[in-house]
């Protein structure tokens, strides 16, 4: 079975300052990694995902995120925070290797990011 | 493309209704997912569907709780009768059909069970 744990509920940093949401994965099989965000009263939105090609992937609005597969570890970074930044993210993880069909994402329970002025 | 599309946006119910949820995926994807959000649980994956059949409905919390998808194009959740425990976010996700894809969310209908 697949699991996800993000670490920190809540993360505040200042706008300008490094951005870091950490998240950890389980997986029998190699996973497919992906972090998504949601902004308030919306869906969630794909950041990025990574699906075995580059370890370090670049995503939307400046994110980005290194799969380590040594530390089971998939952290989400940005260089300087903005206050457009403020929402939940989450992490997910997907086993399915096998094409065809999708198996349903396993998400983390969320960080919510707070960007202090 | 107009994304996924979900309605209505907001429903607010008395407890015992009926209560139906709508979803037209993305044209061309061939795998949808039902989900639902609280704050005490997160997101929790509810029943999703390959090709219109569906493929695992381990997440329905009750009997209470069907989906159907008729066709590619339509989607429905249906809870019959409501509880006020029911009351969350429901979102319905497509994917154009491997993991790789990443799904592509709608916006949400809040229900609200009194």
């Amino acid at each position: 079975a697949q699991s996800v744990t993000q670490l920190g509920s809540h993360v505040s940093v200042s706008e300008g300052a490094l951005v870091l949401l950490r998240c950890n994965y389980s997986s029998s099989v190699p996973p497919y990694l992906f972090w998504y965000v949601q902004y308030p009263n919306q869906g969630l939105q794909l950041l990025l995902k990574y699906t075995s090609a580059a370890t370090l992937v670049k995503g939307i609005n400046g994110f980005e995120a290194e799969f380590k597969k040594s530390e089971t570890s998939f952290h989400l970074t940005k260089p300087s925070a903005h206050m457009s930044d403020a929402a939940e993210y989450f992490c997910a993880v997907s086993d399915d290797i096998e094409g065809g069909g999708a198996d349903g994402l396993t998400f983390g329970k969320g960080t919510h990011l707070i960007i202090q002025p | 493309d107009a994304g996924v599309i979900q309605s209505p946006r907001h429903e607010v119910t008395e407890m015992g209704q009926e209560v139906t949820l709508r979803c037209k995926p993305i044209s061309g994807h061939n795998s949808l997912f039902w989900y639902r959000q609280t704050m005490m649980r997160g997101l929790e994956l509810l029943i999703y569907f390959n090709n219109n059949v569906p493929i695992d409905d381990s997440g329905m919390p009750e009997d209470r709780f069907s989906a159907k998808m008729p066709n590619a194009s339509f989607s429905t959740l249906k809870i019959q009768p409501s509880e006020p425990r029911d009351s969350a976010v429901y979102f319905c996700a497509s994917s154009a059909g491997t993991g790789t894809y990443g799904y592509t969310f709608g916006s949400g209908t809040r229900l609200t069970v009194v």
